[in-house]
């Protein structure tokens, strides 16, 4: 069975400050790898994915993530905050054959102006 | 696009009644379907897969006689849940998948249901 574990429930930062998520992930093959936002009020979002390929992904409004298959990790990045980037985070995982996800706990972030 | 609709987005009933949640993809079509549950400060629970024309498959624990899964088209599936009781009360998301193009899951804006 897959498991996705986030290390921080809730992070604080202030504008501009850089922003780093862990995510680790546990299942025996190959993994699709996801990290979703939710924003208040609003239906989860995606912000990118790994399928394969390139292990550094980018995605939307300046994020990106690292897929490091040694350590099971899809680690989500910012080198910027804004407050607009106060939301709740989700990593999420699936097989290559699977589309049923198994999300992390989430991690809410806040950013203050 | 990818646009994922449900309701009602919020309901409040008394213990005993059956609940009905329509999730819609207003712009695609979905094969399959998928339902959640969320509790506050906890991740999204996946409760069963929704496959058009066919029987959902529905996770471990979850009761499938207390959460009826229907999805009739390739547009609509449904969530009715059964003689509500207040340890139903959650937060139920729908998701559903662009036939043919398949991932990633798009997801609905999600359904508070409050059980008195």
């Amino acid at each position: 069975a897959q498991s996705v574990s986030q290390h921080n429930h809730h992070v604080i930062l202030s504008e501009a400050a850089s922003l780093e998520l862990g995510c680790n992930y546990s299942y025996g093959g190959t993994v699709n790898l996801f990290w979703y936002v939710q924003y208040p009020g609003q239906h989860l979002q995606l912000l990118l994915k790994y399928f394969s390929g390139d292990p550094l992904v980018k995605g939307i409004k300046g994020f990106e993530a690292e897929f490091i298959k040694s350590k099971f990790s899809f680690n989500l990045r910012k080198p910027s905050v804004q407050w607009s980037d106060t939301a709740e985070y989700f990593c999420a995982v699936n097989g290559p054959s699977d589309y049923k996800l198994s999300f992390g706990a989430g991690t809410t972030v806040t950013v203050r102006a | 696009g990818a646009v994922v609709s449900q309701h009602p987005s919020w309901v409040i009933c008394k213990s005993g009644t059956s609940v009905k949640i329509e999730c819609r993809s207003l712009d695609f079509q979905a094969t399959t379907m998928f339902w959640y549950r969320q509790f506050p400060k906890q991740s999204l629970m996946l409760m069963a897969t929704s496959n058009e024309g066919s029987k959902a498959t529905y996770e471990q624990g979850v009761e499938k006689d207390k959460f009826l899964i229907n999805h009739a088209s390739l547009t609509l599936s449904t969530l009715t849940v059964t003689s509500a009781h207040p340890e139903d009360s959650s937060f139920y998301i729908c998701s559903a998948l662009r036939t043919g193009t398949g991932q990633p899951q798009h997801f609905g804006d999600g359904t508070r249901l409050s059980i008195l």
